[in-house]
Parts: C-alpha cells; structure tokens; sequence
C-alpha cells in the first residue's frame, strides 16, 4: 500500500527556515516523479517542486532560490528545504507522488501546516 | 505561466441531478486533470487526460473537451460528490489549478 507521511510544519517567524520530510512506504521514492504541492488556507493548490527519478528538479517562480526539494534514496524519504520563509509560505504543505512522468497527482499525503509569522 | 479559469465558483444542485463544472486555459492545453477536495482531506484524483477516470472512480463523473476549454460532469448527484472540484493542466512545467468550483447542496 502507498503512504505518504509528511513531518516537520509549524510555526516560523518571517525570514526563518523549515525543513519538511515525507516518509514514503510501498514504494520507492528514488524511482518516481515526487513533488510538492502547497496550498494556502481558502486557495486552490500550487505546484511547489518537482524531482524527477533521474534527479531533475523544478522549482515554482515563487519559491526559486529559497526552497530546495531533495531525497534520500536509502530512507525513501522526500524533503523541502525552505529558507527565508515569507508570510504569504503559510500553506498546507502536501507531499505528492505523481503519475508516471505526468504532473498530476496520483497519491498525496495528509500534509502538514506550515504557518509563517511575527 | 498558463492560468486556469473555473467556472461557476459555486454550483447548487439538488441530490440525484447533474452537474456540469467548467474549467477554460489562458491557452491551448492536451493535458488536463480533475481533482475533488473535501473539508480537512487533500485533493483526490478523479480524471486525467481530460476524460480518463482514475482507478476507483464512479462513472458518473465523465470529462470532456479539448484545447482551452473542458468540462467535468456529474450525473445523478450523490451526497459524497458534494465537495470543491480543481482543475489543474500538465502541459508543462509549472501545472497550474484552477481557483475550484464548489459545489453544495441546493
């Protein structure tokens, strides 16, 4: 069975910095299309990074610079750094594994609040 | 960055009637989602493709349309099916959601 279990939201002041995991089970991370996926309270959802299995990764304008999406192969564990936290990060912040090599979300996780403020 | 424009922002429809939600692309897309979020969950796929139903989803809900505008519909309305619908495209790199429609109980 696939999980997604993500860790590591809570409460930042601006200019701070998180690092959220997503324990993956059933599956290997290393060997799909893995992403995060955002979305701020009353919002529709929004594409934060992406890891393809070969290792390629992409960043939303919004967070280019500031948030890094990495894995550990021998943990198949998902990660997102995310430094220089702004107000308008505080968002559920959700783990995804995608369809094949398709931007679409086959499996999520529960997500986890990350909130950004003074 | 392709937007995607959802419309109506709510839909009220009675139990047992269809539904017809509408999503339009800034510009022309060949891949297109459906997802449904309930309160306190996270979004779950329905279509892919525009109009291939995900494993485990009922055949009421179809998919349709091509280019810049598409349509999900639900027939015969179940009290489950009330819920936030996104439409998202997967041309390319960044996929972009619609703002969702909601649809509740009329």
């Amino acid at each position: 069975e696939v999980q997604l279990v993500e860790s590591g939201g809570g409460l930042v002041q601006p200019g701070g910095s998180l690092r959220l995991s997503c324990a993956a089970s059933g599956f290997s991370v290393s060997a799909n299309y893995m992403g995060w996926v955002r979305q701020a309270p009353g919002k529709g959802p929004e594409w934060v990074s992406i890891i393809h299995s070969d290792g390629r990764m992409y960043d939303a304008e919004s967070v280019k610079g500031r948030f890094a999406i990495s894995r550990d192969d021998s943990r198949n564990t998902l990660f997102l750094q995310m430094n220089n936290l702004r107000a308008e990060d505080t968002a559920v912040y959700y783990c995804a594994r995608l369809i094949a090599s398709y931007y679409v979300v086959g499996y999520w996780g529960q997500g986890t609040l990350v909130t950004v403020s003074s | 960055e392709i937007v995607m424009t959802q419309s109506p922002a709510t839909l009220s429809v009675s139990p047992g009637e269809r539904a017809t939600l509408s999503c339009r692309a800034s510009q022309s897309v060949t891949n297109l989602a459906w997802y449904q979020q309930k309160p306190g969950q996270a979004p779950r796929l329905l279509i892919s493709g525009a109009s291939n139903r995900a494993t485990g989803v009922p055949a009421r809900f179809s998919g349709s349309g091509s280019g810049t505008e598409f349509t999900l519909t639900i027939t015969s309305l179940q009290s489950e099916d009330f819920a936030v619908y996104y439409c998202q495209h997967y041309n390319n790199w960044p996929p972009t959601f619609g703002q969702g429609t909601k649809l509740e109980i009329k």
